[in-house]
């Protein structure tokens, strides 16, 4: 079974500091990857995704993601966080089809940033 | 804009009684899912449905009903059943029946508290 791991569960920097977030995945063929940013009290949205190709992919508000095969790694960077970044950000594999159709996306456990002015 | 939206936003449930949660896409998605967030435990899928009047169990549908009777509507009911179900609740849809490269649309969410 697919899983995911991000290691930290908070983490905290500096205003114009530069950032990023580690994920790990666990799946058997080419995962599809997620990355979303969950801001209190709201529901997650996308900031970017893997598919195929190039393994540096860009995202909104500034955030890219590298995809690392040998390390099973997906992370997160971003080179100067603004504080309006604060928020909680969740790493996510996509299964390939679920019973019946559709896609399966697994989480991580999510890391919660924070940012010090 | 199109977009899910997921009514209420703050729930209150006493002992013994079923609640539902909300749950209307304009997006002209097929496929809808719930999920549930725990602090420190990320997203866990509770149902899931690709088309109307057809749905799946998910990893913790326990406790947890759904329907799906229209294609912009999949209510979610927690019953007394569910011990533990003080949560967030998050309702998500894609396009189509596709793989898994498709990334989810997110509403909101609704928090539900007991009593």
């Amino acid at each position: 079974a697919q899983s995911v791991t991000q290691p930290d569960i908070h983490i905290t920097v500096s205003e114009g500091a530069s950032l990023e977030l580690r994920c790990n995945y666990s799946y058997g063929a080419t995962p599809y990857l997620f990355w979303y940013v969950q801001s209190p009290g709201q529901g997650l949205q996308l900031l970017l995704k893997y598919f195929s190709g190039d393994t540096l992919v860009q995202g909104i508000k500034g955030f890219e993601a590298e995809f690392k095969r040998s390390q099973s790694s997906f992370n997160l960077r971003k080179p100067s966080v603004h504080w309006s970044d604060a928020a909680e950000y969740f790493c996510a594999v996509g299964e390939e089809q679920l019973t019946g159709g559709g896609n399966k996306l697994t989480f991580g456990t999510g890391t919660q940033l924070k940012v010090e002015l | 804009d199109g977009g899910i939206t997921q009514s209420p936003k703050y729930l209150f449930r006493k002992e013994g009684q079923n609640v539902t949660l909300s749950c209307e896409q304009n997006l002209n998605h097929d496929a809808m899912y719930w999920y549930r967030q725990d602090p420190g435990q990320g997203l866990r899928l509770i149902y899931y449905s690709q088309i109307v009047n057809d749905f799946q169990k998910g990893d913790i549908a326990e406790g947890y009903s759904v329907s799906r009777e229209k294609k912009e509507s999949f209510p979610l009911t927690v019953t007394s059943a569910q011990k533990n179900p003080t949560a967030f609740y998050l309702c998500a849809s894609t396009r189509d029946l596709g793989t898994g490269n498709q990334p989810q649309h997110f509403g909101d969410g609704t928090r539900l508290s007991i009593l």
